[in-house]
């Protein structure tokens, strides 16, 4: 399978407890993005990467939420001391920059994170 | 900032028939894309089609096309000859020209009645 995958598909845990989830882009994609989806609600942008440079961060991204991608390919999102509200479904996206028009962002299937 | 509004939370086709999912948003850029992606139950959101303001031809893509009222800041799906694997989530989204991130509607839930 060569799409956006994500790790774990779900995660349950208590709150004021860290987790940290992992995405693995489509192999030639240099442009990788969090989005949260909450239920009943489309997805809200959270950051997106070029190559292992953060360039854009949400306001929703708050102090206990971090981003990385080291090297330019997977990427993991952390999230200290949980909190109810940050029970959502977490997206990640991939694509290339490619120089005409926007290229597609390819979605994977989401952690889903249950604060308990 | 820019928002996107989906004022139909659930809509429902008869298998065959043809449905419209309407779109509008509201943006001061002259420059921007936008997108009508599909969620299907559990599974991962697809893109279905999307459309450059800059043109005005409306995008087509084989069973699925937009209607692009650029003025009205409108941007309307239209499904033809509906299929059971239709059935999903679909979400109308924004990208300016000079930004990633997208910004997405809350979502028209897609029902088809065999």
């Amino acid at each position: 399978d060569t799409g956006v995958s994500q790790d774990p598909r779900h995660k349950i845990t208590k709150r004021g407890q860290n987790v940290t989830f992992r995405c693995d882009p489509i192999s030639e994609h240099n442009r990788l993005y969090w989005y949260r989806q909450t239920l009943g609600q489309g997805p809200e942008f959270l950051t997106y990467f070029q190559n292992e440079a953060q360039l854009e961060k949400s306001r929703l991204l708050s102090d206990r939420f971090s981003a990385e991608r080291p090297k330019g390919s997977f990427s993991t999102l952390e999230i200290q001391r949980t909190e109810q509200g940050d029970s959502a479904m977490y997206l990640c996206a991939s694509s290339t920059s490619g120089t005409v028009g926007p290229q597609p962002q390819h979605f994977g299937d989401g952690t889903r994170l249950s604060i308990l | 900032a820019q928002t996107v509004t989906q004022s139909q939370p659930e809509m429902s086709v008869q298998e065959a028939e043809t449905v419209t999912l309407s779109c509008t948003y509201d943006t001061s850029e002259s420059d921007y894309y936008l997108f009508w992606y599909k969620q299907p139950p559990s599974r991962q959101m697809i893109l279905v089609i999307r459309q450059e303001a800059y043109k005005q031809q409306n995008a087509t893509e084989n069973r699925f096309s937009v209607n692009f009222q650029k003025a009205a800041k409108s941007f309307s799906l239209k499904i033809s000859d509906s299929q059971l694997g239709d059935a999903a989530m679909y979400f109308c989204a924004y990208r300016s020209g000079g930004n990633e991130k997208l910004t997405f509607g809350t979502g028209t839930r897609l029902t088809i009645i065999p």
